[in-house]
């Protein structure tokens, strides 16, 4: 097992272009998570995933962003028309909850920088 | 909206001192996550505190948890360089999978 894998590492875009990043969570985990991190802050929390189903989504998470899991297992995160302010550290996490506590941990990827120019 | 505190936001200490790093959070829950990052890197788990009185130690790191009073230390013991980075505490929604509020990190320098 290889952890969480995200890709790209980092993308620069032009304002105004769309931009795509995928995360590969860890196998056995049915729980992905997208979070949004600014230089200095904590993560946001976007969105996330229970298998293929988009259960709770942010109000950070503006109609110019789309997350989907279509298989569970794999997941994209789209931004369209990409602003300045999109700029920053794209999470990706998993977990696998069972009925016991412990397995509420979640573990992140490597982040996806993203440069809009 | 569940929110999460830590303090202090900066702490610059010298190799072989003691600190603790406080996270307060404002509405219920009782599980609580602590973080390390270093620059340009993701998030890799210290410990997670399930349970009100939980106390957890990993080398030079203690963490524990007081639900009651929605408070969780970080305590450090005898720092060395090697623990330099910045630190997030983080709780989720009790009864609410797993969206987990972040404290704004606390980004930690040890001096040799």
């Amino acid at each position: 097992d290889t952890g969480v894998s995200q890709n790209p590492r980092h993308k620069i875009t032009k304002r105004g272009q769309n931009v795509t990043f995928r995360c590969d969570p860890i196998s056995e985990h049915n729980r992905l998570y997208w979070y949004r991190q600014t230089l200095g802050q904590g993560p946001e929390f976007l969105t996330y995933f229970q298998n293929e189903a988009q259960l709770e989504k942010s109000r950070l998470l503006s109609d110019r962003f789309s997350a989907e899991r279509p298989k569970g297992s794999f997941s994209t995160l789209e931004i369209q028309r990409t602003e300045q302010g999109d700029s920053a550290m794209y999470l990706c996490a998993s977990s696998s909850p069972t009925g016991r506590k412990r397995d509420t941990e979640a573990f992140f990827g490597q982040g996806t920088r993203l440069t809009v120019v | 909206e569940l929110k999460v505190e830590q303090n202090p936001l900066f702490l610059s200490m010298q190799e072989g001192k003691n600190y603790t790093i406080y996270c307060n959070y404002s509405t219920t829950s009782d599980r609580l996550y602590w973080y390390r990052q270093d620059p340009g890197k993701s998030l890799e788990s210290l410990f997670v505190l399930l349970s009100n009185g939980a106390v957890k130690q990993e080398g030079r790191l203690m963490a524990s948890l007081d639900t009651k009073a929605r408070l969780s230390t970080l305590h450090i013991t005898a720092a060395v360089h090697d623990l330099s980075a910045t630190y997030f505490c983080a709780v989720d929604r009790r009864y609410a999978g797993n969206q987990f509020y972040f404290g704004t990190g606390t980004s930690l320098t040890v001096i040799p």
